[in-house]
């Protein structure tokens, strides 16, 4: 595929509403990886699929957070019940590999809690 | 928390101008260091990579150094243009986990 697309890019949500934040890898990526990124600040990681397989959730900041990737290719980050500290950019990025392999990050999708 | 230090936070450089941004880190051990580049509203793109062993890397005007002994690296962008204005980032890989900076803003002015 041309590159890793997420969608939508802007979401305004209502405080306490739930969102759901799709990502669509590269074609054949192995691994899918999510990123929180704050106004000013560097990404910061959230989860790590290979496959279907979510090996690594440990950034997630709290049990609201959830994210799947059913079949092995697109995933979904889901945030139940927002609150403000939830606004910032989700980036999400594919590499062929996961070790030492180039992440290839989608543009982002920036989240407005209100 | 942040094991990944970068100065300085911002700069304004003028067109045809060289820059040096600075990236220290506590990483260890690391798979391999890369420096990003991120336009506004856009996700980052991988400028350079280097792992333990080499010193420098370029790609284009960019060039970037590693010292693995103090831990620091650079990035030097020469000539630079309208085009260089973005967040520069510093990612040190450990392996599957990027551990990012929060990055120096490049403003370059004609």
């Amino acid at each position: 595929g041309a590159g890793v697309s997420q969608s939508p890019r802007y979401k305004v949500a209502k405080r306490g509403q739930d969102v759901a934040l799709r990502c669509d890898p590269i074609s054949g990526h192995v691994s899918l990886f999510w990123y929180q990124q704050a106004l000013g600040q560097g990404p910061e990681f959230l989860t790590y699929f290979q496959n279907e397989a979510q090996l690594d959730k440990s950034g997630l900041p709290s049990d609201r957070f959830f994210a799947e990737r059913p079949e092995g290719s697109v995933s979904t980050l889901k945030i139940q019940r927002t609150q403000q500290e939830d606004s910032a950019v989700y980036l999400c990025a594919s590499s062929n590999r996961a070790v030492g392999e180039t992440q290839y990050f989608g543009p982002g999708t920036r989240l407005l809690v209100l | 928390k942040n094991q990944v230090e970068q100065s300085p936070q911002s700069l304004i450089i003028l067109e045809g101008k060289n820059c040096t941004l600075q990236c220290n880190y506590t990483v260890s051990p690391f798979s391999n260091l890369r420096w990003y580049k991120q336009d506004t509203g856009r996700g980052p793109v991988s400028l350079t990579i280097m792992t333990f062993s080499e010193n420098t890397k370029s790609n284009g005007r960019y060039t970037a150094t590693l010292d693995a002994d103090t831990k620091q690296s650079s990035l030097h962008i020469t000539a630079s243009q309208l085009s260089d204005s973005a967040s520069y980032i510093c990612v040190v890989t450990h392996d599957y986990k990027l551990s990012f900076g929060a990055g120096t803003t490049v403003t370059v002015r004609a």
